[in-house]
């Protein structure tokens, strides 16, 4: 089994339509979850950080659930811009019990928003 | 304020040779990581650095390979006798102190030929 698991997409939804990414992990002992996008051909860039009780920033909404070690994002009123590859992250402390910035990344998902 | 700075942005090699991949973190990070993201997957880690030494190397391909980041200039991912295989692009990341901060380069394309 994969360390972070995602929808396997492509998404493909018009202008304005509400879109929901998941995501789950394997390890347990995982400390802290991030969203990233990445454009074509360029690096990742944070999208948001994901908490326990569940945040926003805007139209994105991130979901944590420890217990089914779950994790989503909710995308309303979708954008053209928002076409990208949306990662999952996970960060798992190091032996020591330290979380030293080893992310562990989904294999992506895929969202193209249409006129 | 410069972000990371990778360098060359892209690099073809021919399969034998020798690649060296450059990676300058943001000012005042001294916690450089490596990562390689194969066509169609996502990134995997490779490497962990701090000055002078290697924290984590668990996703290093045992041969041919090897990354440094020494007292000073930049951090150094170096591929020996280059297989098609090692076409990807290579990201670097840095950050301040664990991941506060946490900032990617542009990447450098590995094309084999």
């Amino acid at each position: 089994r994969k360390e972070v698991e995602q929808d396997p997409g492509p998404f493909n939804v018009p202008e304005g339509a509400t879109v929901a990414f998941n995501c789950t992990y394997s390890n347990s002992a995982s400390q802290s979850f991030f969203w990233y996008r990445q454009d074509c051909r360029k690096e990742p860039k944070l999208l948001m950080s994901v908490y326990s009780s569940g945040n926003e920033d805007g139209r994105f909404t991130a979901q944590l659930n420890r217990a089914s070690q779950y994790i989503s994002l909710l995308i309303r009123d979708s954008k053209l811009s928002d076409s990208a590859t949306y990662l999952c992250v996970v960060v798992q402390n190091s032996a020591g019990g330290t979380s030293y910035g080893k992310l562990t990344f989904g294999q992506g998902t895929i969202l193209t928003v249409h006129p | 304020n410069a972000g990371v700075m990778q360098n060359p942005r892209h690099l073809v090699r021919r399969r034998g040779q020798e690649a060296r991949l450059r990676c300058s973190p943001m000012k005042g990070h001294s916690h450089v990581y490596w990562y390689r993201q194969l066509p169609e997957e996502g990134l995997k880690f490779m490497v962990y650095l701090q000055k002078e030494n290697i924290i984590d190397e668990s996703g290093m391909p045992k041969e041919r390979f090897s990354a440094e980041f020494p007292k000073e200039g930049p951090s150094i991912l170096r591929i020996q006798q280059v297989v098609r295989g090692d076409s990807a692009a290579y990201f670097c990341a840095s950050s301040p102190q664990h991941l506060s901060g946490y900032t990617f380069g542009s990447g450098t394309r590995l094309t084999v030929v």
